[in-house]
């Protein structure tokens, strides 16, 4: 079973379209992640939810809505999209307690904005 | 601002051979620092981590080191394989849950056979 998972795995848009990406994780972690990886593989944190509860909050443009159905799932929803987003946006998750830092990515969605 | 940096960008080494990587940090909060590997297509993987309560820590062929008043922390892979031939990023965040992964900048290595 695949414990952290995203759909779609590959999404071409053109410019100015809304699209969303859903994760889920099977882990009964409490904390889940988005994070960005661009053209040159550079990985940035954009929000973390814990219990449902926003607790990271990057400076992100709004056009980007992250929403936290349940503890298992992390949704991305992306307003008016730009070709500066096309990068691949990876979900992630973790356990509260001791080791927290240890975060289980998913195998990554990937954006294309044309 | 870039809080961890990792050098070097790319690494090609022949199989058998020793792979070193290093990263920096900046915020002496910092308490938890991972390696993440990373294979074309797929998403980072938890490889090896540290706390600064310890300078080594070696799981197979792979050992971090870490340099606390340096600021300093390497990865050391022993008897390169092919198949370790991926992107290897270093991280440092708060041995919280819920903390960020501040990441460098990944280094490319190839494992030449």
């Amino acid at each position: 079973d695949t414990a952290v998972s995203q759909t779609p795995k590959y999404l071409v848009t053109q410019m100015g379209n809304d699209k969303s990406i859903k994760c889920e994780q099977n882990l009964g972690h409490d904390t889940m992640y988005w994070y960005k990886q661009d053209s040159k593989k550079f990985l940035k944190i954009m929000f973390s939810y814990n219990n449902k509860e926003l607790i990271i909050n990057e400076t992100v443009p709004n056009r980007f809505s992250p929403k936290s159905p349940d503890k298992a799932h992390l949704n991305l929803h992306i307003n008016s999209l730009e070709l500066g987003d096309s990068a691949v946006y990876f979900c992630a998750s973790s356990q509260e307690g001791r080791g927290g830092g240890t975060q289980y990515f998913g195998p990554g969605t990937r954006l294309l904005v044309l | 601002q870039q809080q961890v940096k990792q050098s070097p960008q790319s690494l090609i080494v022949q199989k058998g051979g020793i792979s070193i990587i290093n990263c920096a940090y900046e915020n002496t909060a910092f308490d938890y620092f991972p390696w993440y590997q990373q294979f074309p297509g797929k998403g980072p993987a938890l490889l090896i981590a540290i706390r600064p309560d310890v300078s080594e820590k070696k799981e197979g062929r792979f050992t971090i080191s870490f340099n606390k008043s340096a600021k300093q922390f390497s990865l050391h892979i022993m008897d390169s394989q092919p198949g370790d031939s991926a992107t290897y990023f270093c991280a440092a965040s708060f041995d919280t849950s819920g903390s960020r992964l501040t990441f460098g900048e990944g280094t490319q290595l190839t494992v030449n056979p």
